[in-house]
């Protein structure tokens, strides 16, 4: 299996434009989360998926941001208009449906997201 | 507010010597915990996990210790090789079907 692929791997905008990253969980899994990682806050959980449903988008920081599933193998996640603060790098993870959401849960390698 | 902390951002160890990297938590319901690992340009990736029924769990090199009533797990790496120079990350989690908290991760490196 490819593992979890995100793309793009590095991303580079200015302030006021439309960022989307795209993350393609492994075949099989039911569950999926959207982190960002910051030097402040480490690694925070934004929103995550069971069965293409989101279950707790808390954790996104503000209604720039956005996430869908619209299928099993694709997800989105859209942040409009971006600011120099969203800067971080933002990384997709999916895990098997299990009884807890602490099995393993594999990453994809992340997308570095600079805001300007 | 962290539920989970690592208070030191970074750690210097040398070759063959021990690595112990801590971690804290606050809420006392926390019943599981892992540790991953993060190499630059990579995602994290599992590394070892403890219940809290248990107060250790070992495999290989490395051993993660609980003390509930301290709040607090170490990871201890024995004996550290350079490839383990990378970011090291606490989680915790609730009973039942809860995400994952994580702590902001420490940086280890192994000098040769």
């Amino acid at each position: 299996d490819a593992g979890v692929i995100q793309s793009p791997r590095h991303e580079v905008t200015e302030m006021g434009q439309e960022v989307t990253l795209r993350c393609k969980p492994i075949s099989g899994h039911d569950y999926l989360f959207w982190y960002r990682q910051t030097m402040m806050r480490g690694l925070e959980l934004l929103i995550y998926f069971n069965n293409n449903v989101p279950i707790d988008d808390s954790g996104m920081p503000e209604d720039r941001f956005s996430a869908k599933m619209p299928n099993a193998s694709f997800s989105t996640l859209k942040i409009q208009p971006s600011e120099p603060r969203d800067s971080a790098v933002y990384f997709c993870a999916s895990s098997l449906a299990v009884i807890r959401l602490t099995d393993t849960q594999y990453f994809g390698p992340g997308t570095r997201l600079t805001v300007l | 507010d962290q539920q989970v902390k690592q208070n030191s951002p970074s750690l210097s160890v040398q070759e063959g010597r021990i690595s112990i990297l801590n971690c804290d938590y606050t809420n006392s319901m926390f019943d599981y915990f892992l540790w991953y690992k993060k190499y630059p340009a990579e995602g994290p990736t599992f590394l070892i996990s403890i219940s809290s029924i248990k107060d250790k769990n070992e495999d290989g090199r490395f051993t993660v210790f609980l003390n509930k009533s301290a709040k607090h797990l170490s990871l201890h790496i024995v004996p550290s090789q350079p490839g383990d120079s990378a970011v090291y990350f606490c989680a915790a989690n609730l009973s039942g079907n809860t995400p994952l908290v994580f702590g902001k991760g420490t940086r280890l490196s192994v000098i040769a």
